[in-house]
């Protein structure tokens, strides 16, 4: 079936660190790929998006590259900042339907 | 322009009383979207809601859970005899068009507990 997979939290870095959250999906057809982000007290953010094999989404510093061969979109940046604190999550539109599949979230802290 | 409104942000409900979550769209938007988000799991798709219809429930409880999106005045997930299982977060999405759900736009959630 449908599902995303992405790394457990909490995840804890010092600023300036360089962060990876890991996530790989199963879906069926060729799904559009996101990330997004939501902080605290606040709804849900489209952070970055791709929509076919080897494409690159990219927003404020954060990038991920839609791997179809490893069925993963794994969020790097380089440089964290404590404002990047938040839950982040994975997620996929099925092919042809009105839906997202989410990953469980991962909650990234930044430490000054 | 006012983002993705829902009401309340948090709601305490007993078991077996009724919970009713309301969302008001975006301007201009007709499409709706509620997903939910259990303890320590992602978002899950429930209900996808255009003007006076529902297009797809699949994700919807086949018991006491309903939602509508009337022509005037928001959208409304209902949720009859609550039970604990239900404590959860429900989030609503909206966005202008079919066929771009990735666009879609999400309120700051309801947090629904049942005690």
């Amino acid at each position: 079936g449908n599902s995303v997979t992405q790394m457990e939290g909490p995840v804890t870095l010092s600023e300036e660190a360089f962060l990876t959250i890991n996530c790989t999906y199963t879906a069926t057809g060729y799904p559009s790929l996101f990330w997004y982000v939501q902080y605290p007290g606040e709804g849900l953010q489209l952070l970055l998006k791709a929509t076919k094999a080897d494409d690159k989404g990219s927003n404020k510093g954060f990038e991920a590259t839609y791997r179809k061969e490893t069925t993963s979109f794994h969020l790097e940046k380089g440089s964290v900042q404590v404002s990047d604190s938040a839950v982040y999550f994975c997620a996929f539109d099925i092919q042809g339907a009105q839906k997202l599949v989410f990953g469980q979230g991962t909650r990234l802290t930044i430490n000054p | 322009n006012a983002g993705v409104m829902q009401n309340p942000r948090h709601l305490v409900r007993r078991r077996g009383q009724e919970a009713r979550l309301r969302c008001s769209p975006m301007k201009g938007h007709s499409h709706v979207y509620w997903y939910r988000q259990l303890p320590e799991e992602g978002l899950k798709f429930m209900v996808y809601l255009q003007k006076e219809n529902i297009i797809d429930e699949s994700g919807m409880p086949k018991e006491r859970f309903s939602a509508e999106f009337p022509k005037e005045g928001p959208s409304i997930l209902r949720i009859q005899q609550v039970v604990r299982g239900d404590s959860a977060a429900y989030f609503c999405a909206s966005s202008p068009e079919r066929g771009r759900s990735t666009e879609a736009f999400f309120g700051q959630g309801t947090r629904l507990t049942v005690v």
